[in-house]
């Protein structure tokens, strides 16, 4: 069974102190994988997509990077506006186009 | 670019009411869109894929009855709850992709259902 397992829950950071959520994931076959931000009461932004192990990518203060086992998403310097649900989802190669979903880590940032 | 609207982006019905929902791309054309639910303090879970001009795919458990599902068009498909009852109530989240297996999923603002 596919398995999407995000860490941890939940994150508190001083501002411009850097950390990384990490995405484990379990499939037959990884098609891609890719990052979501949500804040409260909306629907999830797209971040990044990566498709194969070594992959990097960056924007603004994240950079996600991508292992055959798990993804991080690193995050530099953060601002109290970097405060959001962070939502790593996988499309198995067995899934069709459709997304596996991690429960999502809750990224608060203090100034 | 790569944005998906939805309408209304918040509702409130009697219970035994039906509601439609719509969810548009607005600068491509999304040969696939994908209806989800989200619950307080937990993640997507998907409810059915539907493909321009064929009948929708529903997730395991997922009643098709209840919730209609129409994609007329490549920028248009509409989610409708039917006799709507109070544990209906959630948040519900569309995405549009242009229908490739490694196509990135672009999620609409979600729609506020409250059932009274």
């Amino acid at each position: 069974e596919d398995q999407v397992t995000q860490s941890p829950e939940a994150l508190r950071l001083q501002e411009g102190e850097s950390s990384s959520l990490n995405c484990s994931y379990t499939v037959s076959g990884l098609r891609g994988l890719f990052w979501y931000r949500q804040d409260p009461g909306k629907g999830p932004e797209f971040l990044f997509t990566l498709y194969s192990a070594g992959e990097e990518k960056e924007k603004e203060r994240l950079k996600a990077t991508l292992t055959k086992k798990e993804s991080f998403l690193h995050i530099t310097a953060p601002k109290p506006e970097d405060s959001a649900t962070y939502l790593c989802a996988v499309n198995p190669e067995t899934s069709g186009s459709r997304l596996t979903f991690g429960e999502g880590t809750q990224l608060t940032v203090n100034p | 670019g790569a944005v998906v609207s939805q309408h209304p982006s918040w509702v409130i019905c009697k219970s035994g009411t039906s509601v439609k929902i719509e969810c548009r791309s607005l600068d491509f054309q999304a040969t696939t869109m994908f209806w989800y639910r989200q619950f307080p303090k937990q993640s997507l879970m998907l409810m059915a894929t539907s493909n321009e001009g064929s009948k929708a795919t529903y997730e395991q458990g997922v009643e098709k009855d209840k919730f209609l599902i129409n994609h007329a068009s490549l920028t248009l498909s509409t989610l409708t709850v039917t006799s709507a009852h109070p544990e209906d109530s959630s948040f519900y989240i569309c995405s549009a992709s242009l229908g490739g297996l490694t196509d990135t999923q672009y999620f609409g603002p979600g729609t506020r259902l409250t059932v009274l």
